[in-house]
Parts: structure tokens; C-alpha cells; sequence
């Protein structure tokens, strides 16, 4: 079975900064990939951005990125230009390769922007 | 396009109850649908997944059971609802095929036990 290890419960930065959420994980698959999930005041869950384990290339979507090392088992995200509207929980999950068994998530970090 | 839709968003039952959520998803064919649970300031934990009609896999042993009796709906049910069945449930699918292709949530329901 994997884990997922947020440890960061909630964060607080300014408008227009830059912040980073940690997210390890643990797991003995080789074939797996990883997600960030934002989940705003509305409670709907919104998928941000997505790794493949097998890319050493980190993803990139807008002002969203990953770190994304292997072999610390580490998925950090990095969010540039920090907006109000980036206020929400945010969620890393696991994904198994080769399987429909769904995710694992971890208990997420609460992300405050501060005007 | 794909969409999800899932009912009731608010529900309020006595202990003892049953219990039906539903969700359907439109613009796709043989989904691979998830019901999940959100207690209170915690994270998703995976109840139920399907890959297809009649297909249920269960992750966690507890008071409640899914259904897939259609290609696209996906119902969550209990005979007699628990105080520890309180949570936010939310559905979602993904494209037939596997763990790369990320998972599409609806807007959830909020069950409150009373």
C-alpha cells in the first residue's frame, strides 16, 4: 500500500509571492504518477497539475510546477504570482500504474493568500 | 464535452436510515467511476471504485455499498446509516484505461447524520 505526507497543515503568503506545498509519498511500485488537486470554499475538487513517474522532466501548467525528485520520493508544488483566487485546500495524490484502483490522497495543506 | 452530476449537494438523515446517493456522468462511454469520502478537515479516502457494469470494488469495509446498474451512474447506499457515515462524498470518473488519466469530480454531497 502507499502513503501520501502532506506536512504543512496551512501556509500563508502574500499576493504575488511565491510558495511552495511539500507532499512525499511512499511507495514500492516503479510505475505510478502524481497529482495536485485544489479543492476551493466550494468544495469542488480541481486538478491541477500531473507527473508521470517516469518523465524526469517536472510538469508545468501556467504559474503552477513541480519538483518532482524520484528518488526522495518528493512532489512539491510550486505556485509563482500568488493569487487570491489560489486561496483553497490543496491535495497531492498517488495513482497506481496499470490499474483503476484509484487515489491516494493526503490530507492536504490549507493555502491562505493575503491580499 | 464530459460532465458529472451528482445529488443530492445537501442531506440531512436520522441514524438508522438508508441511504441513496447518485451520480451520472454524460459525453463518455465505459468510465471508470470512483465514490469517495471527505471527513472533516481530512483528505479523500477511495470507498468504492467500478470499471464497469455490475464491476465494484470495495477499498474500505464499512456500512455502505455501491452499484453500477448503467454504464454512466454509479449509486452509493446504506440499509441503516452510522453517525460515522457523516462526511462529504464526492463521485468522480475517468477515462477507461488506467492511472494516468486524472479523475473528474462532481460537486459533491454533504451528509450530515443526525
Amino acid at each position: 500500500a502507499q502513503t501520501v505526507t502532506q506536512s504543512q497543515p496551512e501556509m500563508s503568503v502574500q499576493e504575488a509571492e511565491t510558495v511552495t506545498l511539500s507532499c512525499t509519498y511512499d511507495t514500492s511500485e516503479s510505475n505510478y504518477y502524481l497529482f495536485w488537486y485544489k479543492q476551493p470554499p466550494s468544495r469542488q475538487m480541481i486538478l491541477v497539475i500531473r507527473q508521470e513517474a517516469y518523465k524526469q522532466q517536472n510538469a508545468t501548467e501556467n504559474r503552477f510546477s513541480v519538483n518532482f525528485q524520484k528518488a526522495a520520493k518528493s512532489f512539491s508544488l510550486k505556485i509563482s504570482d500568488s493569487q487570491l483566487g489560489d486561496t483553497a485546500m490543496y491535495f497531492c495524490a498517488f495513482a497506481r500504474g496499470g490499474g483503476a484502483d484509484g487515489l491516494t490522497f493526503g490530507k492536504g495543506t490549507h493555502l491562505i493568500i493575503q491580499p | 464535452s464530459q460532465t458529472i452530476h451528482q445529488w443530492p449537494a445537501t442531506l440531512v438523515q436520522p441514524v438508522g436510515s438508508p441511504l441513496s446517493l447518485e451520480c451520472t456522468v454524460e459525453g463518455t462511454s465505459n468510465p471508470n467511476l470512483y465514490w469517495y469520502r471527505q471527513a472533516a478537515g481530512r483528505g479523500l479516502q477511495l470507498l468504492f471504485y467500478s470499471v464497469g457494469i455490475g464491476q465494484i470494488s470495495s477499498e474500505v469495509p464499512q456500512n455502505l455499498s455501491a452499484s453500477r446498474p448503467q454504464d454512466r451512474q454509479f449509486i452509493l447506499s446504506s440499509k441503516k446509516l452510522l453517525l460515522s457515515d457523516s462526511g462529504f462524498y464526492l463521485c468522480a470518473w475517468s477515462v477507461y484505461g488506467g492511472s494516468n488519466q486524472p479523475q473528474h469530480f462532481g460537486d459533491g454531497t454533504r451528509l450530515s447524520i443526525l
